[in-house]
């Protein structure tokens, strides 16, 4: 059983690029959220989506995008690279119990974004 | 807004010393608190809960009790290991599926 599986785990990119870093889980849940790692800033949420089709803006949204097409993938697109974008990118997904979250998330390993 | 304010790090101990990290937060609702721990260059994972006031989460050796009245969830553990370095972050949720979380507590224990 993979969990939540993120890709690539390291890159880096300079100024201006493109990216999508690809997440995909297989335990089925219907939450899904993209965190960013900041050394001595804790975690901080881009973007959630809480069922295929459905996705919505966190606490630092600016400069990328999402999509949920399917219940298995949550893809985070960086238009733009700036160097503010340099961290370590988490993608998690949390179930439902009893029809409410149950607010336990699974992380991946992380992706590493360094900008030049 | 919804914030976790949880002791600064980085903490060092000796293997088998009493280990607290204080957590407290604030909330515009009844939260749930959690502590989530991250191994060297891994993801999160959940450690333990608490859904409602008084309630005690534990796991590893590891306790919490959600504390309304001080708003606090301190997270403890009576004799601490090497294999417990890591890093320690406290987070509520109010909405029933967004997390806030604190910065995180680096814990590092030596032998």
């Amino acid at each position: 059983n993979a969990g939540v599986t993120q890709t690539p785990k390291f890159r880096i990119l300079k100024i201006g690029q493109s990216m999508t870093l690809q997440c995909t889980q297989d335990m089925n849940h219907n939450y899904m959220y993209w965190y960013r790692q900041d050394p001595g800033m804790g975690l901080k949420l881009i973007y959630y989506s809480v069922g295929a089709g459905i996705t919505d803006k966190g606490e630092v949204p600016n400069g990328y995008n999402v999509s949920r097409s399917t219940t298995e993938d949550f893809p985070l697109r960086l238009e733009l690279a700036a160097p503010s974008q340099t961290s370590v990118y988490f993608c998690a997904c949390s179930p439902l119990s009893g029809g409410s979250n149950t607010g336990e998330l699974f992380f991946g390993e992380g992706s590493r974004l360094t900008v030049l | 807004g919804d914030s976790v304010t949880q002791m600064e790090g980085p903490v060092t101990l000796s293997e088998e010393a009493f280990l607290t990290i204080n957590c407290t937060y604030t909330a515009t609702g009844y939260p749930s608190l959690f502590w989530y721990v991250q191994y060297p260059g891994e993801g999160l994972q959940l450690l333990l809960k608490a859904t409602k006031a008084d309630d005690k989460g534990s796991n590893k050796g590891f306790e919490a009790t959600y504390r309304k009245e001080t708003t606090s969830f301190h997270l403890e553990k009576g004799s601490v290991q090497v294999s417990d370095s890591a890093v320690y972050f406290c987070a509520l949720s109010v909405s029933n599926y967004k997390l806030t979380f604190g910065k995180g507590t680096l814990l590092t224990v030596n032998p």
